[in-house]
């Protein structure tokens, strides 16, 4: 049972243009949602998170835009860069057992051409 | 800040033994630490979650005797792979959890620690 969806396993765009990642979700007790970038052999890192609350989080070229009805969640990159070219996971998080947890998806691969 | 090391980086050992794989929080303290799994072109599937001085646990599936989980302090929480077989190859990650100067439900994640049984 997948509760957090990516269903683009790979994107390429060009360099300039914007990266749009999309993630799914069906568990409505989800509370708030993150985006991490991954390298190869390495793990993930940090990079924008939102609330369940609110429905758009920019951070410099990184925007987070959330749609509670739909379950749906899209990560934005612009402008694209070449070093952006990685796997990207959306995850969501859920108070469960006494703690919080995340709940990845299973990734999406970035390719910025140049 | 936030900087979580684990340790080894990789390592290669012969089915039947058992490996160790350590994660530190490094600049703050980790009430929880999680750990991970990923498959190749996979999800990182969360394998237990423990928490300082108490018992892990384990999500459904994962084999608690096979992956000996100690968080022995604030921030050190280990990964006991026992009697490793070639299934168990994969790459593991570890996060922690900080709660003071940080929000609740933000996770830092370790580089990983790739596992090669042979």
């Amino acid at each position: 049972d997948q509760q957090v969806k990516q269903n683009s396993p790979s994107l390429s765009v060009q360099e300039g243009r914007i990266s749009i990642l999309n993630c799914d979700y069906t568990n409505s007790m989800f509370d708030y949602f993150l985006w991490y970038k991954k390298y190869p052999a390495e793990g993930p890192t940090f990079l924008i998170s939102i609330s369940s609350i609110k429905d758009k989080n920019e951070d410099g070229r990184f925007t987070v835009f959330l749609n509670k009805s739909a379950k749906h969640l899209s990560l934005h990159i612009v402008p694209s860069q070449p070093g952006d070219s990685a796997v990207y996971f959306c995850a969501a998080s859920v108070y469960t057992s006494g703690t919080y947890k995340y709940i990845f998806g299973t990734g999406t691969r970035l390719k910025v051409l140049a | 800040g936030a900087v979580v090391s684990q340790h080894p980086s990789w390592v290669i050992c012969k089915s039947g033994t058992s490996v160790k794989i350590e994660c530190r929080s490094l600049d703050f303290q980790a009430t929880t630490m999680f750990w991970y799994r990923q498959f190749p072109k996979q999800s990182l599937m969360l394998m237990a979650t423990s928490n300082e001085g108490s018992k892990a646990t384990y999500e459904q599936g994962v084999e608690k005797d096979k992956f000996l989980i100690n968080h022995a302090s604030l921030t050190l929480s280990t990964l006991t792979v026992t009697s490793a077989h070639p299934e168990d190859s994969s790459f593991y990650i570890c996060s922690a959890r900080a709660y003071e100067g940080h929000r609740s439900y933000e996770q830092y994640f370790g580089p990983g620690t790739r596992l090669t049984v042979t």
